[in-house]
């Protein structure tokens, strides 16, 4: 059980930025989320994670909501090497458990 | 290198025989995760080791599968009796574990299993 929900797809014009939207409506107060991507054929790669403040990193910004029941990635500016499938992760308390869902499915186009 | 290694990274076998895939996590590595990848599907959780605790077989699809630890380092996931379904991209990730919420886990590049 992913715990979260995820558009299947989204476009984005390369330079802008692209907001990818994740609910997890179930979360427990201590449960972070994470998002990681993944390009075609790599090995998922780590991208940001927060608990309930807004966190900024040198790939990404995230956005939790005040209820924590929803959570936005941000890429400012993206570009064509951001295609990739991002997936939006709760993790769960007991144990170290990631579970990916199957994740938004992001086009960057020129 | 640093990062997690798998082995094979490509694997061809025949309905019925049994397969090995080999992932060495990074050095100091608690933690070590392994996921299953069908084409154009989401990662399915198989199994996790921390430290040395009892693993968590929990998505481990059924008998005959199964994976081990040795030495808290590297781990050996094998498939017996492999089935047409279980084609698929075999994901190994590790991280410093230890219970904290910030772990990160990091990823090999897989190992592609065919069964014919």
């Amino acid at each position: 059980d992913a715990k979260t929900t995820q558009p299947p797809s989204m476009d984005c014009a390369e330079g802008r930025a692209a907001n990818l939207p994740c609910n997890h409506s179930t979360i427990s107060g201590n449960e972070y989320v994470y998002w990681y991507r993944q390009i075609h054929s790599q090995g998922p790669q780590y991208i940001i994670h927060g608990l309930k403040n807004n966190e900024t990193n040198e790939m990404a910004s995230l956005i939790i909501t005040e209820d924590r029941k929803s959570s936005t990635l941000i890429l400012p500016h993206a570009t064509l090497r951001d295609t990739a499938v991002y997936y939006c992760i709760v993790r769960v308390y007991t144990g170290n458990q990631f579970y990916f869902g199957t994740g938004t499915s992001l086009t960057v186009i020129p | 290198g640093a990062g997690v290694s798998q082995s094979p990274s490509n694997k061809v076998t025949e309905k019925g025989k049994d397969v090995e895939l080999r992932c060495d996590p990074i050095s100091g590595h608690t933690a070590l995760y392994w996921y299953r990848q069908s084409l154009g599907q989401g990662l399915e959780f198989l199994i996790y080791f921390q430290g040395n605790s009892a693993p968590d077989k929990s998505g481990l699809p059924s008998d005959r599968f199964s994976a081990e630890r040795t030495g808290g380092s590297v781990s050996t996931l094998t498939i017996q009796r492999t089935q047409q379904e279980d084609s698929a991209v075999y994901l190994c990730a590790s991280s410093q574990g230890g219970g904290t919420y910030t772990g990160e886990l990091f990823f090999g590049e897989g190992s592609r299993l065919t069964v014919l």
